[in-house]
């Protein structure tokens, strides 16, 4: 399995700012992901990362809003642009085993934002 | 749309007895289901990994099983311990795409 860390861990952010949060995985992978933990609600997925192209959104989410960057393959970043007290979430970083897809996810980040 | 539904939210027994968690999904065209672990301010972690042509995968005290046609899962886990009080999550990988569908979870609490 691979390990993956996030920064920062949380933050507590103002309305109207932007947040970039950084995942860095300790092997090279192929299949990258962002996903989202609202309070009290299921994970969803925010959109995979693509080395060397832009991230694929799922429906409802935008690149305006969370620009995705993947300048190789052990590296991402998620970017909260324009917070509303509605971004509040764990934001989850997670990669996929190359033949089993297997999901393995980083640490979270918490995000508070007021 | 996939919906995953996980029953039941909570869930508190006392240490050394066997239980079982359910996880049900309305779309049986499935990839792989995975249980994960869920502990209070952390990430997930990986449990079981269930491929869509396995009936049950086992580590250690924990035992998975799918039954594809009926979309359900179950895990197993016995003699209870507290330290396996966390939040368990299942999740099932569409057969398009990469994207994990998450039930809420059930919050387990195994009482000394």
């Amino acid at each position: 399995s691979a390990v993956i860390s996030q920064k920062p861990s949380r933050d507590i952010c103002q309305r109207g700012t932007s947040l970039t949060i950084q995942c860095q995985v300790d092997s090279q992978v192929t299949m990258m992901f962002w996903y989202r933990q609202q309070p009290g609600q299921s994970l969803t997925l925010i959109a995979t990362a693509n080395q060397g192209s832009e991230a694929t959104y799922e429906s409802g989410f935008v690149i305006d809003k969370f620009p995705i960057s993947r300048p190789n393959l052990t590296f991402s970043t998620l970017t909260v642009s324009n917070m509303s007290p509605e971004d509040s979430s764990i934001y989850l970083c997670s990669v996929a085993a190359a033949y089993s897809y297997e999901q393995y996810f980083g640490p979270g980040t918490r995000l508070t934002v007021t | 749309k996939q919906e995953v539904t996980q029953i039941p939210a909570a869930l508190s027994v006392p240490e050394g007895e066997n239980l079982v968690l359910n996880c049900s999904f309305t779309d049986s065209a499935i990839y792989n289901l995975q249980w994960f672990r869920q502990d209070p301010g952390k990430g997930l972690t990986s449990l079981l990994l269930i491929q869509s042509s396995q009936r049950e995968q086992t580590s250690g005290r924990l035992n998975a099983s799918l039954d594809k046609s009926s979309g359900r899962s179950t895990l197993y886990i016995a003699a209870s311990q507290p330290g396996d009080s966390a939040t368990y999550l299942c999740a099932v990988r569409r057969n398009s795409g990469y994207a994990l569908n998450f039930g809420k979870g059930t919050s387990l609490l195994v009482t000394p």
